[in-house]
């Protein structure tokens, strides 16, 4: 089992650009999420989806689209970067809402 | 909205000494989850709490929930150097299927 993997892993954007960041994972969960990690800021909830070609807002979903065409991948979209999108983007799965989520190891981004 | 407020921000020890991480909602939880961050990794699930009250151990590390069930702490008995990362703790509301992550204790320990 691979778990929970994100593509790429690093990238650097010019402002304006757009790109899709991917997450896979092999456990058959239902729940799946995208975060963004900013220093002192936490873990905070861009997107989410409790199942398979269903979507909902997180926290802060201002600049960012998703997509869930099938259960084990979830796509978060940017499409027109900005600097303030520079950040580390978590992806995590989850079986069910009462239960513990899994991490990918993240993509940083930057946006120039 | 739900806030989770995690403090201390950041606490630095020296090997041997016990380290406490504190949690507090603004509302009533339906339960909450603590997870690990060492550097430059990704977080990783430690345990859960359900229940007004529940103390949970693993090893040096003891999880409270507390009575109303609005805040919540980790104690680590003898830190050692493996212990250093960011711990956070997560609160999740009843009916909501999403966590609020506290914003993270950072632990550096010396040898």
């Amino acid at each position: 089992n691979a778990g929970v993997t994100q593509t790429p892993k690093f990238r650097v954007l010019k402002t304006g650009q757009s790109m899709t960041l991917l997450c896979a994972q092999d456990m058959n969960h239902e729940y799946m999420y995208w975060y963004r990690q900013d220093p002192g800021m936490g873990l905070r909830l861009i997107h989410y989806s409790v199942g398979e070609g269903t979507t909902a807002k997180g926290e802060v979903p201002d600049g960012y689209n998703v997509s869930r065409l099938k259960k084990q991948n979830f796509l978060l979209g940017l499409e027109s970067a900005a600097p303030s999108q520079t950040s580390v983007y978590f992806c995590a799965s989850q079986r069910g809402s009462s239960y513990e989520q899994y991490f990918g190891p993240g993509t940083r981004l930057t946006v120039t | 909205g739900q806030q989770v407020m995690q403090i201390p921000q950041y606490q630095h020890v020296q090997e041997g000494e016990d380290f406490t991480t504190y949690c507090n909602s603004s509302t009533t939880l339906s339960n909450i989850q603590w997870y690990k961050q060492r550097p430059g990794g990704h977080p990783v699930f430690l345990i859960q709490l359900v229940k007004s009250g529940e103390v949970k151990k693993q090893k040096r590390l003891t999880f409270q929930f507390g009575e109303a069930k609005k805040n919540s702490s980790l104690h680590i008995t003898a830190t050692q150097t493996t212990d250093v990362g960011t711990y956070f703790c997560a609160g999740m509301n009843s009916g909501y299927s999403t966590l609020t992550f506290g914003k993270g204790t950072m632990l550096l320990v010396s040898p």
